[in-house]
């Protein structure tokens, strides 16, 4: 079952610029994540937000989360050609064990 | 360094061959995955463990197997009645509980010839 969805696809943008992606899922969640994957990488934990969060930050990345419209969102600020990658929200339900529900990922490209 | 290892980095599978995947991690996470990537796709988990001698099937296990006898060690097997195995398989791992991001190996590329 995908839970998430990711808009856009693909975003590409010159360096410097910010990129801000969304998610929106389904069910409640106990807590929501992003990850990065550089292409033919495994995936790379980057923020957790708990779900009585609203916002957090960890160094250039902001991730703000509203459980009332099931959506999330991952603003990275001041893009770098190395921050080139696909970026996956992942969802963690709050029934049952912990296992996360990935979307389908938006393909980032930072143009020098 | 801990971390988790996935081996071979590629794998070619003969129809009607039965391939396995390893993966192993030295972190002392309780809880192991796998998923399946396939091109310009999210994650689909196939199998997860939270605890040895224990797994659990995920959304498309049809076709795989697993084994979880050590902690450290959760083998995924690739059998013939996967009718559509090529695809990216990525090992992760986890603290057991709400609120902890999983740790990945670096991913098996398997391939059907």
């Amino acid at each position: 079952s995908q839970q998430g969805e990711e808009d856009p696809q693909a975003l590409s943008i010159q360096e410097g610029e910010n990129a801000t992606m969304n998610c929106s899922y389904k069910t409640s969640i106990n807590n929501l994540q992003w990850y990065r994957q550089n292409s033919g990488r495994g995936l790379v934990h980057l923020i957790l937000i708990r779900s009585n969060e609203r916002e957090k930050h960890s160094g250039r990345l902001r991730v703000t989360l509203d459980t009332s419209k099931k959506s999330s969102s991952l603003l990275i600020t001041a893009s770098r050609a190395a921050d080139t990658a696909s970026y996956f929200c992942a969802t963690d339900g709050i029934q049952g064990a912990q296992k996360l529900v990935f979307g389908q990922g938006t393909r980032l490209t930072i143009n020098p | 360094d801990g971390g988790i290892t996935q081996s071979p980095k590629y794998l070619f599978r003969k129809e009607g061959q039965n391939v396995t995947l390893s993966c192993e991690q030295n972190l002392n996470h309780d809880a192991m995955y796998w998923y399946r990537q396939d091109p310009g796709q999210g994650l689909r988990l196939i199998y997860y463990s939270q605890i040895v001698n224990d797994f659990q099937k995920g959304d498309i296990a049809e076709g795989y197997s697993v084994s979880r006898e050590k902690k450290e060690s959760f083998p995924l097997t690739v059998t013939s009645a996967q009718k559509n195995p090529t695809a990216f398989y990525l090992c992760a791992s986890s603290i057991t509980g709400a609120g902890n991001g999983y740790t990945f190996g670096s991913g098996t590329r398997l391939t059907v010839v």
